[in-house]
This record gives C-alpha cells, sequence and structure tokens, in this order.
C-alpha cells in the first residue's frame, strides 16, 4: 500500500498567488481530513470529509481557504491568494473505517506540504 | 482549558532509562485515545491504541484512567532512535462525529547517548 500520497513536498510562492495542495487518500479509507501544522500553533483540524462530503470546515481559517473532494481517491485544499501568516506544514490524513471499537479512529498521514509564502 | 494537555518537556534522558508521559483529557465522551509519534519534519506516526485495559507493544505500555481523564506512555530501555516528539490523541466527539482526533502538542524526547 502506497500510503496517503501528498504533492507537492514542498512549495515556495509569492504573497497574494494561489496555492493548491494535493491529497490521494489510502484506497477504502472513507474520511479525508486536512491539518496545518505551525510550532505556535501545533497540529490544527482544517476541514474533514467523510464519503467526499464535507462534514467540519470550522477549523477553516477564513473565506480564502476552501477545499474539495471530488471523489474518493482526491482531495484539494485551495488557499486564494496566499499570505506569509499561511507558512506551514500541511498534512493530509486519511481514516481506516474498519477496526475495532477503540481502532476505528485511526488516522494515516501523508508525508505533508511544506508552504512558504514570501 | 485546552481538549488535551500535555507534559510540556522536553525530556532529554540518558540511553537505557524509563521514561513516562502524561496527558490530560477535558471531554468524557471522548472514546478512542492513541499516542503517536513525530520524528523531525516527519508526518506523525501511530505508536499505539490506549485500551482501557492498558496495553503493553514491547518496551512501551500505554494506560488509560477513564474516572480521571488520564493516559499515559511508558518507555522502558530508551533507545536513540526513541528521540523524537510524542502526541497524546483523543476524539473530541463534535457535531455528533466521533471522528476528528484532537492532537496534543507534544512531548519531545531526547535519548542521549
Amino acid at each position: 500500500d502506497a500510503g496517503v500520497i501528498q504533492s507537492p513536498r514542498h512549495e515556495v510562492t509569492e504573497m497574494g498567488q494561489e496555492v493548491t495542495l494535493r491529497c490521494k487518500p489510502i484506497s477504502g479509507h472513507n474520511s479525508l481530513f486536512w491539518y496545518r501544522q505551525t510550532m505556535m500553533r501545533g497540529l490544527e483540524l482544517l476541514i474533514y470529509f467523510n464519503n467526499n462530503v464535507p462534514i467540519d470546515d470550522s477549523g477553516m481559517p477564513e473565506d480564502r481557504f476552501s477545499a474539495k473532494m471530488p471523489n474518493a481517491s482526491f482531495s484539494t485544499l485551495k488557499i486564494q491568494p496566499s499570505e506569509p501568516r499561511d507558512s506551514a506544514v500541511y498534512f493530509c490524513a486519511s481514516r481506516d473505517p474498519s477496526g475495532g471499537a477503540e481502532d476505528k479512529n485511526i488516522q494515516y498521514f501523508g508525508a505533508g506540504t511544506r508552504l512558504s509564502v514570501l | 482549558r485546552k481538549e488535551v494537555e500535555q507534559d510540556p518537556g522536553p525530556f532529554n534522558v540518558p540511553e537505557g532509562a524509563t521514561v513516562a508521559f502524561n496527558c490530560t483529557y477535558s471531554n468524557s465522551a471522548s472514546q478512542s485515545f492513541f499516542w503517536y509519534r513525530q520524528d523531525c519534519r516527519k508526518e506523525p506516526k501511530l505508536l499505539m491504541s490506549v485500551y482501557s485495559s492498558g496495553n503493553e507493544d514491547g518496551r512501551f505500555t500505554a494506560q488509560l484512567n477513564r474516572a480521571s481523564q488520564y493516559i499515559s506512555l511508558l518507555i522502558r530501555d530508551s533507545k536513540l532512535s526513541d528521540s523524537a516528539t510524542y502526541l497524546c490523541v483523543v476524539n473530541i466527539p463534535k457535531w455528533g462525529s466521533a471522528r476528528q482526533l484532537t492532537f496534543g502538542s507534544g512531548t519531545q524526547l531526547t535519548v542521549l547517548p
């Protein structure tokens, strides 16, 4: 199994530019999560999807951020326009719906996209 | 109060030492508990689930105290390769969903030769 795949691994852009991050979840996983990690705020949940439907986007910082999941194998997180304070590592994770009662919420993370907005 | 609180660390211990991390969570309705490990500039990876009865995986022992809303991780005979940040992770039911996980801020461990 290839695991959760994110692209690009690194992105450097200038303030005001549009940034699109991509994620392919593990096949068979029905929930997908986007996180942002910074030194100051740690790991924060931005949005999550269940069966391709956005369930909770209360963590999305503002209208500049949007996320889509057009099918079970692909999701995007878009920032438009980007700002220097958006610089962070963005992780995508997917959840295995199988497993026992205590394991059913395990999430598997991609390698992340390190975003720098200059 | 934070939803998940961990020892601030950092912990610097010699090889072979035993080290314990603690974590408290605020929502008594939480059902799933985990310890994740994150190496520098890498993604978080599941270390172990924490079961109600407590569980052990080699040198690692996890315990859960629901009454006190407290989770612990014990590492015995620590190795240099154990150096990482350890994240306490709890599902915090929101909007009727139990799928979301809330991550503690992490405790940094450095095992010294």
